[in-house]
């Protein structure tokens, strides 16, 4: 079975500082795993995916995520946090059959 | 329930057909989503529920499109005249209400359309 944690419901950080949302997941073979934002009052939109290749991605806006099998965790992260990333980012595995499986949202805040 | 629930988990129809996908939310959740995931595509809003308040539909891509939400509960999405274009996962999810609480979605619908 197929399940993902995001163990922040809430991160603050200032602009110009790193950001790190996190994303554990379990799964019983070699899944695909998302990241997908959404900005207020916009429908989700993807940021980057891991497919099996290599295990650093690179996403858009400068977020990228590093696939850690041994760990299960699938962190996403940015060097300099801009305002305009202030949004709720959600962790996605999805199963061999391409079903989808969400994280509950991380809200990323952003501070002047 | 415990989760939010979708119905079909699949889904083929001819081109042409009307189709309706459903949508079970937690209890509770006064806020549903409807989004779509086509092949190779990022998540697409199509509409959202809030309560009693009249549904955001700035999504739908389409008049062959709409959904409801009887009693503030159960959520139908319907596609009219059904095209290949419209083959894609389609999930609902739940929140407690626009503003609070995390989402929690549903494994989807995969509906193909040939």
């Amino acid at each position: 079975a197929q399940s993902v944690t995001q163990l922040d419901s809430h991160v603050s950080v200032s602009e110009g500082t790193p950001v790190l949302l996190r994303c554990n997941y379990s799964s019983s073979y070699s899944p695909s795993l998302f990241w997908y934002v959404q900005h207020p009052n916009k429908g989700l939109q993807l940021l980057l995916k891991y497919t099996s290749a290599a295990t650093l991605v690179k996403g858009i806006n400068g977020f990228e995520a590093e696939f850690k099998k041994s760990e299960t965790s699938f962190h996403l992260t940015k060097p300099s946090a801009h305002m305009s990333d202030a949004a709720e980012y959600f962790c996605v595995v999805s199963d061999q059959n391409n079903k989808f499986y969400f994280g509950s949202g991380t809200k990323l805040n952003v501070k002047p | 329930g415990a989760g939010v629930s979708q119905s079909p988990s699949n889904k083929v129809t001819e081109k042409g057909k009307d189709v309706e996908l459903r949508c079970d939310p937690i209890s509770g959740h006064t806020a549903l989503y409807w989004y779509r995931q086509s092949l190779g595509q990022g998540l697409e809003f199509l509409i959202y529920f809030q309560g009693n308040s009249a549904p955001d539909k700035s999504g739908l891509p389409s008049d062959r499109f709409s959904a409801e939400r009887t009693g503030g509960s159960v959520s139908t999405l319907t596609i009219q005249r059904t095209q290949q274009e419209d083959s894609a996962v389609y999930l609902c999810a739940s929140r407690v209400d626009r503003f609070r609480g995390g989402y929690t979605f549903g494994s989807g619908t995969r509906l193909t359309v040939v």
